[in-house]
């Protein structure tokens, strides 16, 4: 199975601050990555696909990078409604593989 | 609008089955995978497996391999998971999803004795 490393695993971050997630695949997955953002109580919400490309409705504060074995999820002003765990995914290969989650708190 | 409808919370015996169904509204079912995620209480996101419902093929994560069939019964827009041997360690909400816009509301499942 592909393993998918984020990291890190929290992070304390304060409002208008630029955040950085890494996620690192344990073999080479193209750009079949998706991100997801979800709050508590809440089901997931997919905020960008194939590594890059930003889903409709979602803020252009966020983006992502990477191919192969390394991506970023960044967010570029950090925004009250953006405190959530982040995960990573991989569909390049079964079975398909969630990062364990990088949660972002407040500061 | 697009919903994808799951049924209520379960509370079963370890070695019981569970079945979920995900009604899905406002697209046709075959047009999608619907993928099944598990979320155990404080924990991550686990991709469990995805049916194809157009012709019923399947993929499943090997850590379920052997305790999950998912189907789909596209007369009525509905897919469906069914976990079996349930231990307290399956535990958790599960998820329909086609893992790109629409998600279901989650399914609480708890495993006690």
């Amino acid at each position: 199975d592909i393993q998918m490393t984020q990291s890190p695993s929290s992070l304390s971050a304060s409002v208008g601050d630029r955040v950085t997630i890494t996620c690192r695949a344990s073999q080479g997955i193209r750009n079949d990555l998706g991100w997801y953002q979800q709050k508590p109580g809440k089901a997931p919400k997919r905020l960008i696909y194939a590594a890059s490309n930003l889903q409709s409705e979602v803020p252009s504060r966020f983006s992502g990078s990477g191919s192969e074995t390394e991506f970023t999820l960044t967010i570029s002003s950090l925004q009250p409604e953006d405190f959530a765990t982040y995960y990573c995914l991989q569909h390049s290969t079964y079975p398909w593989t969630f990062g364990q989650g990088t949660k972002v708190e407040i500061k | 609008e697009v919903q994808l409808v799951q049924s209520g919370a379960e509370v079963k015996k370890p070695g019981a089955t569970v079945k979920i169904s995900c009604r899905v509204s406002g697209f046709n079912i075959i047009d999608y995978y619907i993928h099944w995620v598990q979320q155990a209480p404080g924990k991550g996101l686990e991709w469990m497996g995805h049916v194809d419902p157009e012709n019923g093929e399947t993929m499943y994560a090997g850590t379920f391999q052997g305790r999950i069939t998912l189907t789909a019964d596209t007369s009525i827009n509905t897919a469906y998971m069914e976990l079996s041997s349930l231990a307290t360690e399956d535990t958790a909400i599960y998820y329909c999803a086609d893992l790109k816009r629409f998600w279901g509301q989650g399914t609480l499942v708890t495993v006690s004795a």
